[in-house]
């Protein structure tokens, strides 16, 4: 139990346009969802967090209008990449906590987004 | 401010041999810690939590508030093991997870 998906795993969009990637939850219900950024051989740098039914909170430094995040239900949160240019090319990693498992995070497979 | 380091980029082992992959914590509260591992082209997967006292995968990792370390243990590392290694601290109550930069672990046959 306790698969996050992400879709897609792979995306190519030109700059100016915008990209929308999903999360989630299969098999369980998810109190709060995190989106994160990889960079090549670096750590994960968390974006934001994202609770069901309220807006969104931002790291610093996390641009809110450009990264737009939804979370429509216990089981979906979406991250819209708006306007993307190269830099925002990266490798984007969604997580979900389960209820009633405090901080234990299950993360999903990765998105990888490329901006040409 | 809380910060969690993992001082070692790369570690290489013999198989067979122990191995020790370092972290140590700063925060200010009451921490909970975990250890989360991602073999090549996997998605990051929980290894273990300090609260659970387990041992996952012949790995241990004991919490030591006085060196404020949670060091990640094996007396005798596999090839199997080879992967990139990252020592999490929770914060609060929003469940979010401060992670260290990562330790990638080669296991040499």
């Amino acid at each position: 139990g306790a698969v996050v998906s992400q879709h897609p795993s792979r995306v190519i969009c030109k700059s100016g346009t915008s990209v929308k990637i999903e999360c989630r939850s299969l098999d369980f219900q998810a109190t709060t969802m995190f989106w994160y950024r990889q960079f090549p051989k670096k750590s994960l740098m968390l974006m934001a967090t994202s609770n069901e039914g309220s807006k969104a909170t931002y790291e610093q430094g996390v641009e809110k209008d450009k990264f737009l995040i939804n979370h429509a239900s216990l089981t979906l949160s979406t991250l819209t990449v708006t306007s993307a240019h190269p830099e925002d090319s990266s490798f984007y990693i969604c997580s979900a906590a389960r209820a009633g498992r405090g901080h234990e995070q299950y993360f999903g497979p990765g998105t990888r987004l490329t901006v040409t | 401010a809380q910060r969690v380091t993992q001082p070692e980029k790369l570690l290489s082992v013999f198989k067979g041999a122990p191995v020790e992959l370092k972290c140590n914590y700063s925060y200010s509260g009451s921490p909970e810690l975990f250890w989360y591992v991602q073999y090549s082209r996997q998605r990051l997967q929980l290894l273990l939590r300090h609260i659970s006292r387990e041992s996952i995968k012949g790995f241990t990792a004991d919490l030591n508030k006085g060196e404020t370390s949670f060091h990640l243990k094996k007396p005798f590392a596999q090839e199997e093991d080879s992967a990139m290694y990252y020592c999490a601290l929770a914060e609060g109550s929003n469940y979010k997870l401060t992670f260290g930069k990562g330790t990638l672990l080669t296991v040499n046959p």
